[in-house]
């Protein structure tokens, strides 16, 4: 079974720049999460979907942050413009219906913000 | 919102002893406690999880306790291997809430050889 595909696994931009990133989770997984790891901390969920609809966005800085998963498959978390304190790991998450409470994670994109 | 509280931040024991990490969580509702390992540079592993009309799970080298009138769950890790060297958190969600993890802040292990 592949798992949940994450990319781009590093990126390095300025401040006040914009960027993207994308996820595709377990094949038939219904809910997605995105969470944000900053270095030596545990991940904090920034938002989460069931298929193509959000269920939870209640800390996602909405100012500059946002994300979609527009066919309820892969998704995309997009920041605009980004801050030095953006710097992180940015953790895509799946959970399949059948599977119980189990959380996958992918391996996440590490970003650098200059 | 769930908080979750994790101790020690770091730990470091000798091969072959014991290591255990605490946590406490404050949503009495709460009904799922994973534990997750992370190496350097790669994602978090499931490696035990425990529901809550469960006090104690065992695989091999791990286990983990959950006391739900006291709301504290812990990780126990029996002689450990340098290769058990990673970052452990754990976590909590409850089923009415969309399942969603919200996590300790981490315990860095370091196994000496």
């Amino acid at each position: 079974e592949a798992g949940v595909a994450q990319s781009p696994r590093y990126k390095i931009i300025e401040k006040r720049q914009s960027v993207a990133f994308w996820c595709n989770p377990i094949s038939g997984h219904a809910t997605l999460y995105w969470y944000q790891q900053i270095l030596g901390q545990g991940p904090k969920l920034l938002i989460q979907f069931q298929n193509n609809g959000v269920v939870d966005d209640s800390q996602l800085p909405k100012d500059r942050f946002s994300a979609e998963r527009l066919k309820g498959v892969d998704s995309t978390l997009k920041i605009q413009p980004a801050k030095l304190e953006d710097s992180a790991v940015y953790l895509c998450a799946s959970r399949g219906t059948g599977g119980g409470e189990k959380l996958f994670f992918g391996s996440g994109t590490q970003l650098s913000v200059l | 919102g769930e908080n979750v509280e994790q101790h020690p931040s770091t730990l470091s024991v000798q091969e072959g002893d014991s290591a255990v990490i605490k946590c406490t969580y404050s949503d009495s509702a709460s009904n799922y406690f994973p534990w997750y390992k992370q190496e350097l540079g790669k994602r978090p592993q499931l490696i035990i999880d425990i529901r809550s009309n469960v006090g104690e799970k065992k695989d091999q080298r791990i286990a983990v306790t959950l006391n739900k009138t006291a709301k504290h769950f812990s990780l126990h890790i029996t002689e450990t291997q340098p290769e058990d060297s990673a970052v452990y958190f754990c976590a909590a969600s409850k089923s009415t809430a969309g399942n969603k993890l919200t996590f300790g802040g981490g315990t860095r292990v370091l196994v000496k050889p």
